[in-house]
């Protein structure tokens, strides 16, 4: 069964403390790994699509990346403004659905 | 531009009434999306919509009812709702069914009473 799995669940960063966020994979036939920013209410916000193993995208204080086997968002800096749900969605096979992660909570402190 | 509009913003409506959500977008995509998310969960799809032609029911009960009556127009018509249907809904588009991104509308949260 395709699965996609986001670690970790909730990361709590002071501001300039680079870090990364996980997700991984398990789908047949990958054929888009897109990630999103979720402020609380709101619609998910589009940020980078990879397509395949050793792509690399990158926007202001983030960078994706991709493997085989899983994507990494990382976060460069970050600011208060950072803070928010980070997503993670799959298109695989020969299905139209996105396959969504449950999210990386971020919080940045001053 | 990459603007996916919702109304309305919020919606609050009792269990016999009768409610229509709006979406819509001039971006040319020709995919469009309903999906359900409830608090600390991801989006889940409800329908897809591909040249206006209804591609994806994840058997959604039939007291939603999607309609999509052109290319940039998106409807879900709300009859009977039960207290558990209250979520944010959000409308979703992208070039065609995939692989490409989706941009998202701000959502309509709704609350069923």
């Amino acid at each position: 069964e395709d699965q996609v799995t986001q670690s970790p669940e909730a990361l709590r960063l002071q501001e300039g403390e680079s870090s990364s966020l996980n997700c991984s994979y398990t789908v047949s036939g990958l054929r888009g790994l897109f990630w999103y920013r979720q402020d609380p209410g709101k619609g998910p916000e589009f940020l980078f699509t990879l397509y395949s193993a050793g792509e690399e995208k990158e926007k202001e204080r983030l960078k994706a990346t991709l493997t085989k086997k899983e994507s990494f968002l990382h976060i460069t800096a970050p600011k208060p403004e950072d803070s928010a749900t980070y997503l993670c969605a799959v298109q695989a096979g020969n299905t139209d659905k996105l396959i969504f992660g449950t999210g990386t909570r971020l919080q940045v402190f001053p | 531009d990459t603007e996916v509009t919702q109304t309305p913003k919020h919606l609050v409506m009792g269990m016999t009434n009768k409610k229509s959500l709006k979406c819509e977008q001039h971006m040319g995509h020709r995919a469009m999306y309903w999906y359900k998310q409830k608090a600390k969960k991801p989006p889940e799809l409800m329908f897809v919509y591909s040249y206006e032609k209804l591609s994806i029911n994840e058997s959604v009960p039939s007291r939603f009812s999607p309609e999509c009556p052109n290319s940039s127009l998106l409807n879900l018509h709300l009859h009977a709702l039960q207290p558990e249907d209250s979520a944010l809904y959000l409308c979703a588009s992208s070039l065609t069914t995939g692989p490409y991104e989706q941009y998202f509308g701000p959502g309509t949260r709704l609350t069923v009473t």
